[in-house]
């Protein structure tokens, strides 16, 4: 079975800087799916990013970037200038074909100001 | 577009009784509907999968005559606590897809069920 493992449980950023949260996956498949959804406070889960796997190119999204490194089932998010707004858990989510949403156990993340 | 509502945000009931969430796709058909149910500071728990006009199916360990679904329209799904309990209690999310490919879902914003 499909499984995704975020390893820290909280991080923190100063407001501003650069930080990056790390994601990994186990799979048998070749072409799936890969997320980095937010949940703020208010819990409404909000899509950030999004990466199909036979794409070499990394997806990116204004301050959101990911590093996709396929053979080594990892997908980290990248959040560059990091604003107050960007607190929140942060669950890595992997998909494939017709099956249904597996999600890792989140990433707390606060902001500093 | 893709938006997703959820109603009620919040309810409290007393042990015993029924409770009703409903899920609605607002400016999409969603032939799929997912039903989640998420602890505090925990992640999403997936607990069925509905289609429209057929039965949902249920994650292992999901009891289907507690959690009743049913996905009347391609607009509208609902999820029934039947009997609800203390240990009922929780965050439940919807998230719908609108094709089969369902590369993506889109979530509402969730209910938080208190039982009494």
């Amino acid at each position: 079975a499909q499984t995704v493992t975020q390893s820290q449980p909280e991080m923190s950023v100063q407001e501003a800087e650069t930080v990056t949260l790390s994601c990994t996956y186990d799979t048998s498949e070749s072409d799936y799916y890969l997320f980095w959804y937010k949940q703020p406070p208010s819990r409404q889960m909000i899509l950030v990013i999004r990466q199909e796997a036979y794409k070499q190119q990394n997806a990116t999204e204004n301050r959101f970037s990911v590093n996709f490194q396929k053979a080594a089932k990892s997908f980290s998010l990248k959040i560059s200038d990091s604003q107050l707004g960007d607190a929140a858990m942060y669950f890595c989510a992997y998909r494939y074909y017709g099956q249904n949403f597996v999600f890792g156990p989140g990433t707390r993340l606060s902001v500093l100001p | 577009g893709a938006v997703v509502s959820q109603h009620p945000s919040r309810v409290i009931c007393k042990s015993g009784t029924s409770v009703k969430i409903e899920c609605r796709s607002l400016d999409f058909q969603a032939t799929t509907m997912f039903w989640y149910r998420q602890f505090p500071k925990k992640s999403l728990m997936l607990m069925a999968t509905s289609n429209e006009g057929s039965k949902a199916t249920y994650e292992q360990g999901v009891e289907k005559d507690k959690f009743l679904i049913n996905h009347a329209s391609l607009t509208l799904s609902t999820l029934t606590v039947t009997s609800a309990h203390p240990e009922d209690s929780s965050f439940y999310i919807c998230s719908a897809a609108r094709d089969n490919v369902y590369n993506e879902q889109f979530f509402g914003p969730g209910t938080r069920l208190t039982v009494l």
